[in-house]
C-alpha cells in the first residue's frame, strides 16, 4: 500500500492568500484526521471524518479554516485567508475502525510570509 | 480537561536502556498509545495498552498502569537510528476517532 499521500508536500505563500492542503487516505480505511504540529503547541487534532461525515471540528482555529471530504479517497484543508501564524506542518492520517493505531502521511510543511 | 505529561528530553548511550514516562488526565480512558517521529517526519505507530502490564515488540515494550494513569515506554539496545520524538496519545472514546498527544519526549541517543 501506498500509505496516506499529502500535496503539496512545502508551500510558501503570502498572508492573505487561499491555501488548499490534499490527503489520500489508505485505501479501506473510514476515519481520517487533520493535525496541525507547531513547536509551541505540539500536535493537535483540527478535525476528523468519519465514513466521509466530518464528526468533531472543535480543534478547527476560526472560521477562515475549513475541511471537505468529498469521498472515501480524497479531502481537503483550505485556509482563507491565510496568516503568518498559519505556519506549521500539517499532516493527515487515516485509520480503520480499530481505536488504537492511526497512519501519517508524510505532511504538508505551510509557511505563509 | 484532558491532558499528558511527558519529559521534554533524555539523553542516553548507544547500548543503554532507557525509559520515556507519560502520565495523563482524562475523563475517561481507553487506552495509550506511542508513536516515535523523526526530526519533523511523520509519526508512526509503536504500541498501543488497553490493559495494565507490559506489551513487548522487539526491542520495545510499553507498559500501563491505569490505577496510576501511568505508562511508560521502554527502549533497549538503543541505536543511533533510535534518536527521535516519542509521543504519548490518548483516544477521548472509544470509537476510533480523536487522540490527544504529549507533547513529545527527545531523545538523543549518543555514542
Amino acid at each position: 500500500d501506498a500509505g496516506v499521500i499529502q500535496s503539496p508536500r512545502h508551500e510558501v505563500t503570502e498572508m492573505g492568500q487561499e491555501v488548499t492542503l490534499r490527503c489520500k487516505p489508505i485505501s479501506g480505511h473510514n476515519s481520517l484526521f487533520w493535525y496541525r504540529q507547531t513547536m509551541m503547541r505540539g500536535l493537535e487534532l483540527l478535525i476528523y471524518f468519519n465514513n466521509n461525515v466530518p464528526i468533531d471540528d472543535s480543534g478547527m482555529p476560526e472560521d477562515r479554516f475549513s475541511a471537505k471530504m468529498p469521498n472515501a479517497s480524497f479531502s481537503t484543508l483550505k485556509i482563507q485567508p491565510s496568516e503568518p501564524r498559519d505556519s506549521a506542518v500539517y499532516f493527515c492520517a487515516s485509520s480503520s475502525s480499530r481505536a488504537d493505531t492511526q497512519y501519517f502521511g508524510p505532511g504538508t510543511r505551510l509557511t505563509v510570509l | 480537561g484532558q491532558s499528558l505529561e511527558q519529559p521534554s528530553e533524555v539523553t542516553a548511550v548507544e547500548g543503554a536502556i532507557v525509559q520515556i514516562n507519560c502520565t495523563y488526565q482524562t475523563s475517561g480512558f481507553y487506552g495509550l498509545s506511542w508513536y516515535q517521529q523523526h526530526d519533523g517526519g511523520a509519526p508512526t505507530f509503536l504500541s498501543y495498552n488497553a490493559l495494565d502490564g507490559l506489551e513487548e515488540t522487539g526491542r520495545f515494550s510499553s507498559f500501563l498502569s491505569r490505577s496510576d494513569s501511568y505508562g511508560y515506554l521502554l527502549l533497549q539496545e538503543l541505536q543511533m537510528k533510535d534518536s527521535a520524538s516519542y509521543l504519548c496519545a490518548v483516544p477521548l472514546n472509544n470509537q476510533g476517532g480523536k487522540l490527544i498527544f504529549g507533547q513529545g519526549t527527545e531523545l538523543s541517543v549518543k555514542p
